[in-house]
């Protein structure tokens, strides 16, 4: 199946610093990637999809100049943190849509993200 | 719009026993997929199995099937001969509409499995 690389699998950084995490697909064109988030203990929530040479789709209440999407190659979506506080110390996690029967999402390994 | 509902916060099963993990669901769409997934304390998510809401037999994958309801609007996991490795949170999840690719996942089921 689908191989999906994300980087830094943990980061901890300074209030007010930005950080980009990449998702790779590794041996499948991804045209659509998605983007979560994940507080402790509780479920995936669905920030944002990522559109191949497109704007990215945001889930309502996720703020869109705070996490910057950029999907350039049909095997690299980024998310960008800006300005990161310690509310946004969460665990982040992309998947990819393969081509495979029933569309199951592929997931990466996840970032974990702590702001000091 | 879309609701999972995984009403077990935790399991616990007994190695080599069977376990089942509920879901309900609530759409409109007619059609509509639902995943498991398993999340290990590592944090990556691993696809299980998949029920599609138009298969007319339930999915199975290994140790994994899904007992699909239709009329009910559940869509449980059983994993059947339980291993240690099992232990880890499972969600349930559902992709809606023709043509639409994102998910909507429950709260999860942490299972432990005891030796």
């Amino acid at each position: 199946g689908a191989v999906v690389s994300q980087h830094p699998s943990r980061v901890i950084c300074k209030s007010g610093t930005s950080v980009k995490i990449e998702c790779r697909s590794l041996d499948f064109q991804a045209t659509t990637m998605f983007w979560y988030r994940q507080f402790p203990k509780q479920s995936l929530m669905l920030m944002a999809t990522s559109n191949e040479g497109s704007k990215a789709t945001y889930e309502q209440g996720v703020e869109k100049d705070k996490f910057l999407i950029n999907h350039a190659s049909l095997t690299l979506s980024t998310l960008t943190v800006t300005s990161a506080h310690p509310e946004d110390s969460s665990f982040y996690i992309c998947s990819v849509l393969t081509g495979t029967k029933n569309q199951p999402q592929h997931f990466g390994d996840g970032t974990r993200l702590s702001i000091l | 719009a879309q609701k999972i509902t995984q009403t077990q916060p935790g399991m616990f099963v007994q190695e080599k026993e069977a376990v089942t993990l509920d879901c309900t669901y609530d759409t409109s769409d007619p059609s509509y997929g639902l995943f498991w997934y398993k999340q290990p304390s590592s944090g990556e998510m691993i696809f299980l199995i998949y029920q599609g809401s138009y298969d007319q037999q339930n999915a199975t994958e290994g140790r994994y099937s899904l007992n699909f309801q239709k009329a009910r609007k559940s869509a449980n996991l059983v994993i059947s001969a339980s291993q240690l490795g099992d232990s880890a949170m499972y969600f349930c999840a559902m992709r809606g509409g023709a043509g639409s690719y994102q998910l909507t996942f429950g709260k999860g089921t942490k299972l432990s499995v005891i030796p």
